[in-house]
């Protein structure tokens, strides 16, 4: 099945700065990525996919970028505010099999 | 609004019990799939259903069952709980593509 490893485990920005998550991906077969935020007491929320015949997609303040050569994806959030602190997850599916394989995820937090 | 609903929201438990975790949607989807938490772990597939006739394993299903009472009820069960499967669950909807709704989750506690 599909591994997809995610990096960092924490992050620590300032308000204002921007974040980076990155993950990679096990199968060449994998082509929809997407991106779940999780506040603190709270459900995994969509909040941004992208399929593989694009490389960048973006939507305010939030990017996503693929490389499919390499098999990895990242998540960048510019200009970071304090509602951006949550715990964020990728993953990875496989074309018609509609099952999602998770990172481990990322712990941000954003500093005042 | 049309929603994901689990229940219990928490529940602490014996070593050896048998319990169940329930999920019900008001969305219509036909998909429906349970995950569970573990920090430093994300989410993993325990069991996922396309129709009510259909369960399919996921990459944890040793301990767990599930049974698809309706389109839109899709419960758990552990039939012998152990500490273990302490854990965050969430149930989760799809309509026909990957984009998944979560439930708002159970605190399972094994002691």
């Amino acid at each position: 099945g599909e591994n997809v490893e995610q990096h960092p485990s924490t992050l620590s920005v300032q308000e204002g700065d921007s974040a980076v998550i990155k993950c990679t991906y096990s199968d060449s077969a994998s082509n929809y990525f997407p991106w779940y935020k999780q506040e603190l007491g709270k459900r995994p929320q969509l909040i941004i996919d992208i399929r593989s015949n694009v490389g960048e997609k973006k939507d305010q303040r939030i990017a996503v970028t693929l490389n499919k050569t390499a098999k990895h994806f990242s998540l960048h959030i510019t200009e970071t505010q304090p509602e951006d602190s949550a715990v964020y997850f990728c993953a990875a599916s496989m074309r018609g099999d509609y099952k999602l394989s998770f990172g481990a995820g990322t712990t941000v937090t954003v500093r005042a | 609004d049309a929603d994901v609903t689990q229940t219990p929201r928490n529940r602490i438990t014996k070593t050896g019990k048998r319990i169940m975790l329930e999920c019900s949607q008001t969305k219509g989807h036909d998909r429906m799939y349970w995950y569970r938490q573990d920090p430093g772990l994300g989410l993993r597939l325990i069991y996922y259903s396309f129709d009510v006739k259909d369960i399919n394993k996921g990459e944890i299903s040793d301990g767990y069952s599930v049974s698809r009472q309706a389109q839109a009820k899709f419960s758990l069960s552990l039939e012998s709980a152990i500490p273990n499967q302490t854990a965050l669950y969430f149930c989760a909807t799809s309509a026909g593509t990957e984009k998944l709704f979560f439930g708002s989750g159970t605190q399972l506690s094994v002691l």
